[in-house]
């Protein structure tokens, strides 16, 4: 199987731009979920996304959004891009994460490295 | 917030050696402590997991072990190798289904 996989691997913005991140899941795997990684701060948990529902969501500002497609991939948009939004986003995938605590095992993309100039 | 504590930052261990990092975390309501390996450049994999129900999981070289009075659980690398220079992430379910991650533990494995 094809592993998780993120779209555009480098992205280069400045200040007050908005991007949109892709990440196309394994086959299979109904929930998509999204982190910001920096060196200081370790892996943050942006949304997470079931059957095209946010199912849970982090403590970042509105100016992060997501949204999953029928087919499972989904997208995350940055709106108004900020200097400290400079950071890796990972993209991870798993089978089910269906009601009550979950143990199923998130499989990562390679990730976005957004640069905010 | 329930947090989760890494420990140590960064590790440098010899060639051979025992790599220890450690995790300690607050509150209560977790089922599952997995911990996660990423290389430069890639995402982080799943290196091995344990429920609080066992107290050790061994596979291969990586043994995780959970002591629960202590609210902490451990990784230990056995026989390190260079090839497990890596940063390690602790994390355990959040009762609300989240994933909450230590900082990471840099480790460099000398040849």
């Amino acid at each position: 199987k094809a592993g998780v996989t993120q779209t555009p691997r480098y992205l280069i913005k400045t200040r007050g731009q908005q991007v949109t991140l892709s990440c196309s899941p394994i086959s299979g795997h109904r929930s998509v979920s999204w982190y910001q990684q920096t060196p200081g701060q370790g892996l943050q948990f942006l949304f997470e996304y079931f059957s095209e529902t946010q199912r849970n969501k982090g403590n970042f500002p509105g100016r992060f959004s997501g949204r999953q497609f029928s087919n499972s991939r989904s997208e995350m948009n940055v709106s108004t891009l900020e200097l400290g939004d400079s950071a890796l986003y990972l993209c991870a995938s798993s089978l089910d994460r269906d009601g009550g605590i979950s143990t199923d095992t998130q499989y990562f993309g390679p990730g976005t490295r957004l640069t905010v100039l | 917030q329930q947090q989760v504590k890494q420990s140590p930052q960064s590790l440098i261990v010899q060639k051979g050696g025992i790599s220890i990092i450690n995790c300690a975390y607050e509150n209560t309501a977790f089922d599952y402590f997995p911990w996660y390996q990423q290389f430069p450049g890639k995402g982080p994999a799943l290196l091995i997991a344990i429920r609080p129900d066992v107290s050790e999981k061994k596979e291969g070289r990586f043994t995780i072990s959970f002591n629960k009075s202590a609210k902490q659980f451990s990784l230990h690398i056995m026989d390190s190798q260079p090839g497990d220079s890596a940063t390690y992430f602790c994390a355990f379910t959040s009762n609300n289904r989240k994933l909450i991650w230590g900082l990471g533990t840099s480790l460099a494995v000398n040849p």
